[in-house]
């Protein structure tokens, strides 16, 4: 079993609706680290936390240490917001998930 | 700012060949890190350095090797190429270890 388990693994959604992407984790992290993969292949930092909550544009991140989960949401989602995200969690070194791949249709 | 630059983008090996994936960042990062990308998985760490003149073993180091002899440069060899390290590899530097990472481009490797 990983220890970075997303899901789903992928997912297609419809301009406009609310997207949730989820990560569980069964190791004692430092921090959780959200990146995005765009089809060109570069991968972005979107938020790096350690607890509660955390907002940019229309991105959310939320995270429970106790119960070793984290969510990424995405409000009003757009064809553009189409990524690889993978949620990494950051002991030592950073352990990622396989990454959830998301298409949003027009 | 460039940031984090890994240079080349595509490369196409022959079994046994060697060759050198170039990675430099302009942030005055400590911490540098190589990965490898493989469909399926995530990410795994090949080797990471902690400041120059320092490196240690990843997670999947087999195959390949690193140095640090600046802040700025972490190159990683592959020493005699093989068809599993067929992959997409990617650099990445943070301020220390357990900070935000800014990642390269990636370079991705076909090994024939």
């Amino acid at each position: 079993k990983n220890e970075v388990e997303q899901s789903p693994q992928n997912l297609t959604a419809q301009e406009g609706e609310f997207i949730t992407i989820n990560c569980s984790y069964s190791v004692g992290i430092s921090a959780l680290h959200w990146l995005q993969q765009h089809p060109g292949g570069g991968i972005v930092s979107l938020f790096m936390l350690s607890s509660g909550k955390k907002k940019h544009g229309r991105l959310i991140a939320t995270i429970n240490i106790q119960e070793k989960h984290s969510s990424l949401h995405i409000t009003a989602s757009h064809p553009r917001d189409s990524a690889v995200y993978i949620c990494a969690a950051i002991l030592n070194d950073m352990r990622f998930g396989a990454g959830t791949r998301l298409t949003v249709k027009p | 700012n460039a940031g984090v630059t890994q240079t080349p983008k595509f490369q196409v090996l022959k079994t046994g060949q060697s060759m050198t994936l170039q990675c430099a960042q302009d942030m005055n990062h400590e911490y540098m890190s190589w990965y490898r990308q493989d469909p399926g998985m995530g990410l795994r760490l090949i080797h990471y350095s902690v400041g120059a003149g320092i490196t240690d073993q990843g997670e999947v180091p087999n195959g390949y090797n690193v140095s640090r002899s600046t802040t700025e440069d972490f190159p990683l060899r592959l020493l005699s190429a093989a068809p599993s390290q067929t992959s997409v590899y990617f650099c990445a530097s943070a301020t220390q270890r357990n900070t935000e990472a800014f990642f390269g481009q990636g370079t991705r490797l076909t090994v024939v």
